[in-house]
């Protein structure tokens, strides 16, 4: 049973427009919440998190939303760039462990010039 | 430059043959980790380790086994016993055991099957 998903194996997006990425989890003991991008053959790479005393945390182009009650984050991305284009994983935390990631099976993103 | 560095990039495996991976940080960090990445899947947790000498199992440890005698390296040795060891490997770190800092990755190792 899934406690991380991500329902949109793939996104398609136009360059300039923004890119919305979903998340959903199970487990309301998930306190802390990643997004990371992943190129092929490489590691994924951190992009941002979210606490889960936020609703909101924004990093440059990049802003992530949590809705607790709803057990629902996203990710904006927005101007998308080509260069965004990736695999995106969600992947959340109870207790602040690391070790115990669940992620997501992850988004495709191809933003398109 | 401070990193995570996991070789080889590819291997390949025979059957019956045990395989290792390398990992090595120079980041200081006391947590060590080994995920595995199926096409289509997000990742799993094999094997982490907090502190030196001391590991545990993840969620799919079996036909894995792991060491962790100096800080820096944290090796993953795939078993005979991996009855479906072709996948992307993983190695991550992160400097705080309890608190919620985030994990750096190294670059892979895709391991397949002859």
């Amino acid at each position: 049973d899934q406690q991380v998903k991500q329902n949109s194996p793939s996104l398609s997006v136009q360059e300039g427009r923004i890119s919305i990425l979903n998340c959903d989890y199970t487990n309301s003991m998930f306190d802390y919440f990643l997004w990371y991008k992943k190129y092929p053959a490489e590691g994924p790479t951190f992009l941002i998190s979210i606490s889960s005393i936020k609703d909101k945390n924004e990093d440059g182009r990049f802003t992530v939303f949590l809705n607790k009650s709803a057990k629902h984050l996203s990710l904006h991305i927005v101007p998308s760039q080509p260069g965004d284009s990736a695999v995106y994983f969600c992947a959340a935390s109870a207790g602040g462990s690391q070790g115990n990631l669940i992620f997501g099976k992850g988004t495709k993103l191809s933003v398109k010039p | 430059d401070g990193g995570i560095t996991q070789s080889p990039k590819y291997l390949f495996r025979k059957e019956g043959q045990n395989v290792t991976l390398s990992c090595e940080q120079n980041l200081n960090h006391d947590a060590m980790y080994w995920y595995r990445q199926d096409p289509g899947q997000g990742l799993r947790l094999i094997y982490y380790s907090q502190i030196v000498n001391d590991f545990q199992k993840g969620d799919i440890a079996e036909g894995y086994s792991v060491s962790r005698e100096k800080k820096e390296s944290f090796p993953l040795t795939v078993t005979s016993a991996q009855k479906n060891p072709t996948a992307f490997y993983l190695c991550a770190s992160t400097s705080q055991t309890g608190g919620n800092e985030k994990l750096f990755f190294g670059s892979g190792t895709q391991l397949s099957v002859l």
